[in-house]
Formats: C-alpha cells, sequence, structure tokens
C-alpha cells in the first residue's frame, strides 16, 4: 500500500497570501495518477487537481499542482475566504487507492 | 446535472449487515468506474471499494476485505455495497463517488454520503 503524507497538518494564513501544500508518497506515484481534493465542513470532497498538475472543471486558476515521483505540491496563490477548508491528496495508480491525511488551510 | 444520492445508512449493532445504496443520474452510468469512500467522524478519506463500468474489474480495501461486497446494475443506474461483519471501526459517512473516466481516475462527483454507526 503507498502511504501518502501530507505536511503541515495545518496552515495558517491570511486572505491574500501564497499556501504551499505538500503531499510525499510512500513510493514512487505516476504523476498521472495523483489528484488533490478540498473538503469544507458538512460538505463532500471536491475535485480541484488530477493528473497532477491539471485543473478539475470549473476550478480557478489560483490552484495549481506540481510534482512528480514521491514528492506532489497544490499551490494555492493568493487565499479567497472560501478557500480555507481542508485538503486531499490522492494516489489512484494502484490499489488501495490512498488518500494524505490532509492539510487544514485556516484563516491566521 | 450529475447527481449522486446514497442511502441505507443506519445505526446497527457490531456483527450485523447492512445494504448501502447509491442512485445515479445526470450521466451515462455504465461509462463510468464507480467507487465508495468513507469518513469516520473527525478523520480523514478513506477509499473503500471500487467497480469497473461492466464489473470485470473489482477492487477492495484490506480492511473491509471479505465483508464488504460492492457491485452495480447498470440498468438501474445504481451502485450498492453490501456491508456484513460490521464492526465499530466501520462507523463512518459513506459517498459514493464517480470516476472522470472508466480505468485508474480521479473522482469528480461525490454524492453528500450515508451515514453508517456500528454500536451496541
Amino acid at each position: 500500500e503507498i502511504v501518502m503524507t501530507q505536511s503541515p497538518g495545518t496552515l495558517s494564513l491570511s486572505p491574500g497570501e501564497r499556501a504551499t501544500l505538500s503531499c510525499r508518497a510512500s513510493q514512487s506515484v505516476s504523476s498521472t495518477y495523483l489528484a488533490w481534493y478540498q473538503q469544507k465542513p458538512g460538505q463532500a470532497p471536491r475535485l480541484l487537481i488530477y493528473g497532477a498538475s491539471s485543473r478539475a472543471t470549473g476550478i480557478p486558476d489560483r490552484f495549481s499542482g506540481s510534482g512528480s515521483g514521491t514528492d506532489f505540491t497544490l499551490t494555492i496563490s493568493r487565499l479567497e475566504p472560501e478557500d480555507f477548508a481542508v485538503y486531499y491528496c490522492h494516489q489512484y495508480g494502484s490499489s488501495p487507492r490512498t488518500f494524505g491525511q490532509g492539510t487544514k488551510v485556516e484563516i491566521k | 446535472e450529475v447527481q449522486l444520492v446514497e442511502s441505507g445508512g443506519d445505526l446497527v449493532q457490531p456483527g450485523r449487515s447492512l445494504r448501502l445504496s447509491c442512485a445515479a443520474s445526470g450521466f451515462i452510468f455504465d461509462d463510468y468506474t464507480m467507487h465508495w469512500v468513507r469518513q469516520a467522524p473527525g478523520k480523514g478519506l478513506e477509499w473503500v471499494s471500487g467497480v469497473s463500468w461492466n464489473s470485470g474489474s473489482i477492487a477492495y480495501a484490506d480492511s473491509v476485505k471479505g465483508r464488504f461486497t460492492i457491485s452495480r446494475d447498470n440498468a438501474k443506474n445504481c451502485l450498492y455495497l453490501q456491508m456484513n461483519s460490521l464492526r465499530a471501526e466501520d462507523t463512518a459517512l459513506y459517498y459514493c463517488a464517480k470516476s472522470i473516466f472508466s480505468g485508474l481516475a480521479a473522482f469528480d462527483f461525490w454524492g453528500q454520503g450515508t451515514m453508517v454507526a456500528v454500536s451496541s
């Protein structure tokens, strides 16, 4: 099983700041098979990024994904009030598919 | 508009069974791989199981293998999860999720979930 480890656990930032979230895999993950999701309290997760760097339909361009091998990054260029949420990385290239434990982006 | 509506969640005693359903609409159901993902209260996401468009490929998390069975009825646009020998650690909100395409793909639409609580 590929273990996905996200850091930091919590990121305290102000609106307008840049957020950089990391995700590290215990084994190499083809970048084709790495996704990022956003989840707000009481809501289902929402797909942001798939294939490590492709934005899902309707996702603003302030969200970007990068990385390869075992290290991946989600960047939010300028935080909007609606971006404060929990973010999960997800590898879906091998079974079992696995998620990171999440990074909470909170208002400073 | 894509809609996924889960149902069947309940409070059950350990060792009992439960069957979850997910009614899909707004897309061609039998074109896509479908999944179940769960989230224990206050915890992160855990993939549970997935089934390919024609049920030819099925996979499970180790934590549920041998106890849970995923299935789909393409004629009814429905996904199911038969859950047997339930344990306290199966307590979670269970989401139905659609893959972007058939095969290895991220999950682009999720239902709102159905709650399963296992307790004596």
